[in-house]
């Protein structure tokens, strides 16, 4: 069964800073990876799709790569904004459309 | 993108009544939506994989006469957790299948 595991479980980082977040997983047989932001009581915004055959992908400040072969994936934030405060999910789907979460990263970024 | 919502967006209710949950693709058919749900401080589990015209299937440990699930037409799922104890209390998600996969906002489920 397909095991996800975020490291850091929480962070906390003056405004400005750059950070990595990383996610690994055990079985490397997976159609895409997604990264997604969840604000406390809330539904998930995806972030970043890389799909199975890509290595990486970028949006603003953000940039997520995937290495497939080796099980893991990072979430690059660079300049960090208090408004990125949140729990940082990473989830890789199976040829099933089947998701499976990491534990999340919680993400405080101080003013 | 594609919109998924579901209702109620949380519902109290007392132990021992049923609770359905809607889940509705707005902009897209969905041969196929997920259900998962969320206890607090942890991550999402998937509990089972709904199919429109048949039977949903359930993932190991997820009791399918006490999370009853429904896809009647190709933008609607149901789950119905039928008599609902404290320690059903989470947070549900579900997922429909479009040109990828879009999530709802979820339902906070509080069993008194």
């Amino acid at each position: 069964k397909q095991e996800v595991t975020q490291i850091p479980a929480a962070l906390s980082v003056p405004e400005g800073e750059n950070l990595v977040l990383n996610c690994s997983f055990t079985d490397s047989a997976i159609y895409n990876l997604q990264w997604f932001r969840q604000d406390p009581g809330k539904g998930l915004t995806s972030l970043l799709l890389i799909q199975s055959s890509q290595r990486e992908q970028t949006s603003g400040r953000l940039n997520a790569s995937l290495d497939k072969s080796s099980g893991r994936s990072t979430l690059y934030i660079a300049a960090s904004q208090p408004g990125d405060s949140a729990t940082y999910l990473c989830a890789v789907e199976n040829n099933f459309n089947k998701f499976y979460f990491g534990s999340g990263t919680k993400l405080n970024v101080k003013p | 993108g594609a919109v998924v919502s579901q209702h109620p967006s949380w519902v109290i209710c007392k132990s021992g009544t049923s609770v359905k949950i809607e889940c509705r693709s707005l902009d897209f058919q969905a041969t196929t939506m997920f259900w998962y749900r969320q206890f607090p401080k942890q991550s999402l589990m998937l509990m089972a994989t709904s199919n429109e015209g048949s039977k949903a299937t359930y993932e190991q440990g997820v009791e399918k006469d006490k999370f009853l699930i429904n896809h009647a037409s190709l933008t609607l799922s149901t789950l119905t957790v039928t008599s609902a104890h404290p320690e059903d209390s989470s947070f549900y998600i579900c997922s429909a299948l479009g040109a990828e996969q879009f999530f709802g906002p979820g339902t906070r489920l509080t069993v008194l």
